[in-house]
């Protein structure tokens, strides 16, 4: 089956422009979570989104929104962008479960963004 | 804040050698999963352990979460080059599918 597609690979973007970034989970997946990764700081926790509803929020400013399709499929958008959120951006989805049986994420193969 | 330590941070040794990662918190997860991550490539999960205690192997790798789920580790016996990679412990708490990530260790076998 196909795995989890995040699209553009690559991006590069100017300071105080916006970005849209693209994932779609593997099929039967409802559950879509986003991440942020960068030298400093590995990986970070962005959000997750479940049936189109933001469940879970992380520590990022406001300015990082994402929302969720009814067909699964999710969108993150950075604006004003800044040259520290140049990251690479990663989509993972998982299937629904109790948390308790939940095990783990697919990840995609990131988005590549780059703030000059 | 939860934390995850990981060390060491760079690992480089020998095919055939032995090693182990450590993963260390002073939090409580209810579950931690270990992922490798090659260059450009998102992580890709090998082993999600929930019970204290709990060992599971998967061919050379043995993973082991502590009695009190708040450490972890991965031995990796006689390694070859093709576990080459970043290997990453992830902690998960409570009900929300949102995982603490530790730092990581580049792990290099050289042939």
């Amino acid at each position: 089956k196909a795995g989890v597609t995040q699209t553009p690979r690559y991006l590069i973007k100017t300071r105080g422009q916006q970005v849209t970034l693209s994932c779609s989970p593997i099929s039967g997946h409802r559950s879509v979570s986003w991440y942020q990764q960068t030298p400093g700081q590995g990986l970070q926790f962005l959000f997750e989104y479940f049936s189109e509803t933001q469940r879970n929020k992380g520590n990022f400013p406001g300015r990082f929104s994402g929302r969720q399709f009814s067909n699964s499929r999710s969108e993150m958008n950075v604006s004003t962008l800044e040259l520290g959120d140049s990251a690479l951006y990663l989509c993972a989805s998982s299937l629904q479960g109790s948390p308790a049986q939940w095990d783990g994420y697919t990840f995609g193969s990131g988005t590549r963004l780059t703030v000059v | 804040t939860q934390l995850l330590e990981q060390s060491p941070q760079f690992l480089s040794i020998q095919e055939g050698e032995n090693l182990t990662v450590y993963c260390n918190s002073s939090s409580v997860f209810s579950s931690l999963q270990w992922y490798r991550q090659e260059p450009g490539e998102g992580p890709v999960l090998l082993v999600t352990v929930v019970t204290g205690g709990e060992v599971k192997k998967l061919k050379r790798l043995t993973f082991q979460f502590g009695d009190a789920r708040k450490d972890s580790s991965l031995h990796i016996t006689a390694a070859q080059p093709g576990d080459t990679g970043l290997y990453l412990c992830a902690g998960a708490s409570g009900s929300a599918r949102q995982l603490t990530f530790g730092s990581g260790t580049q792990l290099t076998v050289l042939p």
